[in-house]
């Protein structure tokens, strides 16, 4: 199956830095990506859509000036997490579906990111 | 999308068939089903997906009943292997990817 890729699988960082994690699809081109943050043992939570050339669209309650969502081109998109403090800490999960496909067609996921903030 | 109910945890002994049950009585037209799987500290798998009557392939089965207002997952014999947690998701939005609850299945020995 199509596989997408996330980079780093895990990150620590100080409190008050920037963190960027990278989605890659690896052998399709997606038009949209997905973002979310998991806690432990809660499901995920859809942070933004991120759409190929124009701006993200953002879950309420998630706030964009602090998560940044790029997405260049067809195959990355970018979260990065501004001013990281301890309670950003979380597993962060990227998505994509191949462009041009049907209505139905499934997502496919990263592996992702355990970002922990010290 | 059609919001989704399922159990919150489920707990089944090895080379049993689990069934997990998704409630969806909101479900339109043109949705389909879709199941993910996700281990913990790992993104969620696509499991299998369905419009209506049953689907079936090397991992589970899906049975929709005709009026589509929920679906059942099985999973025939499980190990040890498939303690993870289970999420239905339904409609047709190729932007629309928001997850329930998920069911947490636990296998024993």
């Amino acid at each position: 199956g199509a596989v997408v890729s996330q980079h780093p699988s895990w990150v620590i960082c100080k409190s008050g830095t920037s963190v960027k994690i990278e989605c890659r699809s690896l052998d399709f081109q997606a038009t949209t990506m997905f973002w979310y943050r998991q806690f432990p043992k809660q499901s995920l939570m859809l942070m933004a859509t991120s759409n190929e050339g124009s701006k993200a669209t953002y879950e309420q309650g998630v706030e964009k000036d602090k998560f940044l969502i790029n997405h260049a081109s067809l195959t990355l998109s970018t979260l990065t997490v501004t001013s990281a403090h301890p309670e950003d800490s979380s597993f962060y999960i990227c998505s994509a579906r191949p462009r041009g496909t049907g209505m139905n067609t499934e997502a496919f996921f990263g592996q992702g990111t355990r970002l922990t903030v010290v | 999308l059609a919001k989704t109910t399922q159990p919150i945890s489920m707990d089944s002994y090895e080379g049993q068939e689990v069934n997990i049950t998704c409630s969806h009585n909101n479900i339109a037209t043109n949705d389909y089903i879709t199941w993910y799987q996700q281990f913990p500290s790992q993104g969620p798998r696509f499991i299998i997906q369905g419009y209506k009557t049953k689907v079936t392939n090397e991992v589970a089965s899906l049975f929709i009943p005709a009026d589509r207002k929920s679906s059942t997952l099985s999973l025939p014999r499980v190990s040890l292997s498939d303690t993870a947690v289970y999420y239905c998701l339904v409609g047709p939005d190729r932007n629309d990817m928001r997850f329930g609850a998920g069911t947490r299945l636990t296998v024993k020995p």
